[in-house]
């Protein structure tokens, strides 16, 4: 399976919104609605942002925000905040029990 | 709690044998899938496969068939992530991470990371 396709990079200043797309195939995103996004900060281990395209684990903000559209899952992130200055990676069901990633987007907060 | 603790990091020739592990506490170990993860320097994450501690089933992807083996000791809580002979390119931070129960995407608890350098 190859890896889904993000955006190496994305920006935008506190407050305003950015939102970063996640490719896939029909074999992995548009297959199933299960599509999970991880934030991850330097030298720290990945944080489960979203899981099932839409749904928040308990303590994550709802500014994080998660949708699908075909082959193409999104992660928006409103109101931004420097605390929000990481490495997103999208993750995919891909039958079998297998998981594949996206290749990540680092996101700037200007 | 809910944790998942792993070994600590390693430095290892090429050709040598490695086992590292992640002990999970505060939940049904046996009862949820647990997955690995790679991420070499400065790159980005590739899921490596999943083992069900339950009965150790276990799927692995078609990057590392071959390389790595899952094993798991329920009696424990620990599972463990294994090379016969390493290579260079093994050099990465891998990463435990327990699968939410019935959800197939949600990896909603994440070891600390064990660093594995491999050179001569």
């Amino acid at each position: 399976q190859s890896a889904l396709t993000q955006p190496p990079s994305a920006s935008g200043s506190p407050g305003q919104s950015v939102t970063i797309s996640c490719t896939g195939t029909s074999s992995d995103v548009g297959g199933y609605n299960y599509v999970s996004w991880f934030q991850q900060h330097p030298g720290k281990a990945p944080k489960l942002l979203i899981y099932e395209v839409t749904k928040r684990p308990s303590g994550v903000p709802d500014r994080f925000s998660g949708s699908k559209s075909g082959n193409t899952a999104s992660l928006t992130v409103s109101g931004l905040q420097a605390a929000d200055e990481a490495d997103y990676y999208c993750g995919s069901y891909g039958g079998s029990n297998n998981l594949v990633f996206g290749g990540g987007t680092k996101l700037t907060v200007l | 709690e809910v944790q998942l603790v792993q070994s600590g990091a390693e430095v290892k020739k090429p050709g040598e044998s490695l086992k590292i592990s992640c002990q999970g506490s505060g939940y049904s170990f046996s009862s949820y899938w647990m997955g690995w993860v790679r991420q070499k320097p400065g790159k980005g994450l590739e899921w490596m496969g999943i083992i069900y501690p339950g009965d150790s089933d276990s799927r692995y992807s078609p990057s590392v068939q071959g390389q790595v083996s899952f094993s798991a000791d329920k009696s424990i809580n620990t599972a463990y992530l294994q090379w016969r002979s390493l290579k260079a390119s093994d050099t990465a931070m891998y990463y435990c991470a327990r699968r939410g129960y019935e959800k197939l995407d949600a990896y909603d608890v994440w070891g600390q990371g064990t660093m594995v350098t491999v050179s001569s």
